[in-house]
């Protein structure tokens, strides 16, 4: 398995642009989890999806923030307007129910927004 | 408010000695305990876990230490080495398929 598979590695955009960010998990997962990285508040959960619907998206930050799981083996986060407060590396991680040793992390994707 | 909390945001040590990185909590519904590692330019990989049940979990050179009554745990690197030099970050869950991290903890191992 390639494990779990982060595009765009990096993106660099202006501020009120748009960002979406992509990710394909581990198949057979049934969980999904969208993580923010800062040097502030480490790995920040965003929001999290069981079997493509989603449990928990108390860690979005605000509304410009959205996330979409349209079928098992792909996931969405989208910034809209992107400011320079969001930069920051995002991971995706999936993982099957009950196994949080088996939780696995995508490379992660650095944007960075001027 | 982070439940999860990584007080050394720094850690160095020599090759062959004792790395020992802390982390305390606050949930007491917490009930699993992870230690992730991550490199730069990588995603953080799973290293070792505890259950609230145990106080000690060894693997290899890597042992974590729970101490409930203190919300604490803590991990210990023997010996250590310079492919250990990370950021390691601590994980708590309540059984709800969702896990809480600290900040991290950058260790640098000096040869």
């Amino acid at each position: 398995d390639a494990g779990v598979i982060q595009s765009p590695r990096h993106e660099v955009t202006e501020m009120g642009q748009e960002v979406t960010l992509r990710c394909k998990p581990i198949s057979g997962h049934d969980y999904l989890f969208w993580y923010r990285q800062t040097m502030m508040r480490g790995l920040e959960l965003l929001i999290y999806f069981n079997n493509n619907v989603p449990i928990d998206d108390s860690g979005m930050p605000e509304d410009r923030f959205s996330a979409k799981m349209p079928n098992a083996s792909f996931s969405t986060l989208k910034i809209q307007p992107s400011e320079p407060r969001d930069s920051a590396v995002y991971f995706c991680a999936s993982r099957t129910s009950g196994r949080a040793d088996e939780q696995f992390f995508g490379p992660g994707t650095r944007l960075t927004v001027l | 408010d982070q439940q999860v909390k990584q007080n050394s945001p720094s850690l160095s040590v020599q090759e062959g000695r004792i790395s020992i990185l802390n982390c305390d909590y606050t949930n007491s519904m917490f009930d699993y305990f992870l230690w992730y590692k991550k490199y730069p330019a990588e995603g953080p990989t799973f290293l070792i876990s505890i259950s609230s049940i145990k106080d000690k979990n060894e693997d290899g050179r890597f042992t974590v230490f729970l101490n409930k009554s203190a919300k604490h745990l803590s991990l210990h690197i023997v010996p250590s080495q310079p492919g250990d030099s990370a950021v390691y970050f601590c994980a708590a869950e309540t059984g709800a398929n969702n896990l809480f991290f600290g900040t991290g903890t950058r260790l640098t191992v000096i040869p």
